[in-house]
């Protein structure tokens, strides 16, 4: 079946600019996580939805960033006046259940702000 | 202190060798552990989950000592395609429900 599927997959943009990163979950994963990695950095939560519930934005690194998801499907990640320090691959993973399930990741969106 | 913490690296072996990593978490009410490989610009894909009692896959085996909180992964006889990194993963409790990834070990499979 289908993974996990973000688009763009590469995006170049100038500093100052909005960009808006898709996510496609698996069909049926009520959560979904956004992931930021910094080049040679781990993971980074960012932010996660589960279900109908509101969203846990404990990672969102500033107001400039924000996402949302449509039920339990697509999610767009946006960040607002883009600065250098966004460049990033960011990656979006979706599970069946929160938590205690594996989670599935999509191939990431490489970011970078010039 | 990271919630989840990890020896970069890189570990150098040759084909053939026996490898272990170990991983450190702080939070004790921990309750799900996994190792994730990650290739090199690739996304990560779970390895394998850690279960209380140790488990086995093929030439790779996790462990997990609660006491002393920390993980492990052994890989035997490793191949040239067991290089990348490895990531070791946490579900850090109740109230925020999302998994900790440590920054990862880089395994380096030399010929």
């Amino acid at each position: 079946g289908a993974g996990v599927s973000q688009s763009p997959s590469n995006k170049v943009t100038e500093k100052g600019k909005d960009v808006e990163l898709r996510c496609d979950p698996i069909s049926g994963h009520t959560a979904l996580y956004w992931y930021r990695q910094r080049l040679g950095q781990g993971l980074e939560f960012l932010i996660y939805f589960q279900g109908n519930s509101a969203p846990d934005k404990s990672g969102l690194p500033s107001d400039r960033f924000s996402a949302e998801r449509t039920g339990e499907s697509v999610s767009t990640l946006t960040i607002q006046r883009t600065q250098q320090e966004d460049s990033a691959v960011y990656l979006c993973a979706s599970s069946f259940l929160a938590g205690q399930e594996t989670q599935y990741f999509g191939p990431g969106t490489r970011l970078l702000v010039l | 202190r990271k919630e989840v913490e990890q020896d970069p690296g890189p570990f150098n072996v040759p084909e053939g060798a026996t490898v272990a990593f170990n991983c450190t978490y702080s939070n004790s009410a921990s309750q799900s552990f996994f190792w994730y490989r990650q290739d090199c610009r690739k996304e990560p894909k779970l390895l394998m989950s850690v279960y209380s009692s140790g488990n086995e896959d093929g030439r790779f085996t996790a462990q997990l000592n609660r006491a002393s909180q920390y993980i492990s992964l052994l890989i035997r006889d490793s191949k040239l395609s067991d290089s990348a990194t490895y990531l070791c993963v946490v579900n850090v409790g109740t109230g925020r429900r999302a998994l900790t990834f440590g920054s990862g070990t880089r395994l380096q499979v030399q010929p």
